[in-house]
C-alpha cells in the first residue's frame, strides 16, 4: 500500500514565525501535491511538484515555499506565519502522466493554528 | 476549465437507506473523474474512480457512482447506508492534459446517517 506520512497531526505557531511541513512517501511517486483545507472551500492547491527540484504555483501559493531535494520528500513553508494560514493542511503523491491517470494518494494531514 | 460542484453541503439519511451524493462536472475532453471519503481527523481515502467504459464504478465500502454523460454528472451511491459512512465526501476531476495529473475538488458533502 501507498503510504504518505506528515511530520505533525497538530501544530500551533506563533504569527511570524517560519513553520515547515514535512510529507514523505513511500511510493516512488514523481508528483507531489501541498493542499489547504477550510470548511465550505474543499481542498485548494497550494504547490506542487513533478521531479525533485522542480514545483509549480497551485492556486493559492501566496504566503507558501515549498522544497523537493529528494524525490520521496516534499516540504511546505511558511515564511512568516499568520493567523489567515491556520488550517488542515494535506499532502498528497501521485505517479507521474504517463504512469497514472491521476489518483491521489494523501498523508493524514496537519492541522496547523497561528496565534 | 474543468470544474466539479458538490450541490449539497450536507445529506441526511437513516441507516439501511438508500444514499446518493450528487456531483455534476464540467470538462474540456472526456472526464477522469474520482470520489473520496475523509473521516474525522483523517486524510483523504481513494473510493472510485471513472475514465472509460462501463458507467456503473464500484468501489471500496460498497459505493458505486454512475457516470451520465448527458446530465454531466457522476453521483455516488450505496444501496444501504451505514452509520459508519457517516464522513465527508469529495468529488474530484483531473485537471486538463498536460496539468500534471493535478485534481480538482468540490466543496464537499458531508453524509450524517442516523441509526
Amino acid at each position: 500500500d501507498v503510504k504518505v506520512t506528515q511530520s505533525s497531526r497538530y501544530l500551533v505557531k506563533r504569527t511570524g514565525e517560519k513553520v515547515f511541513l514535512e510529507c514523505v512517501q513511500d511510493m516512488d511517486h514523481e508528483n507531489m501535491f501541498w493542499y489547504r483545507q477550510d470548511p465550505g472551500l474543499g481542498l485548494r492547491l497550494i504547490y506542487f511538484s513533478y521531479d525533485v527540484k522542480m514545483k509549480e504555483k497551485g492556486d493559492i501559493p501566496e504566503g507558501y515555499s515549498v522544497s523537493r531535494e529528494k524525490k520521496e520528500r516534499f516540504s511546505l513553508i511558511l515564511e512568516s506565519a499568520s493567523t489567515n494560514q491556520t488550517s488542515m493542511y494535506l499532502c498528497a503523491s501521485s505517479l507521474g502522466t504517463s504512469g497514472s491517470v491521476g489518483e491521489q494518494y494523501f498523508g493524514p494531514g496537519t492541522r496547523l493554528t497561528v496565534t | 476549465a474543468q470544474s466539479v460542484a458538490q450541490p449539497e453541503d450536507q445529506v441526511n439519511v437513516a441507516e439501511g437507506n438508500p444514499l446518493t451524493v450528487k456531483c455534476t462536472y464540467s470538462v474540456s475532453g472526456n472526464p477522469y473523474l474520482f470520489w473520496y471519503v475523509q473521516y474525522p481527523n483523517r486524510g483523504l481515502q481513494f473510493l472510485l474512480k471513472y475514465i472509460t467504459g462501463d458507467n456503473l464504478v464500484k468501489g471500496s465500502y460498497g459505493f458505486e457512482a454512475e457516470f451520465n454523460k448527458s446530465q454531466t454528472s457522476f453521483h455516488l451511491k450505496k444501496p444501504s447506508a451505514l452509520v459508519s459512512d457517516s464522513a465527508l465526501y469529495f468529488c474530484a476531476v483531473r485537471g486538463p492534459p498536460g496539468g500534471y495529473n493535478k485534481l480538482i475538488f468540490g466543496a464537499g458533502t458531508r453524509l450524517a446517517v442516523h441509526p
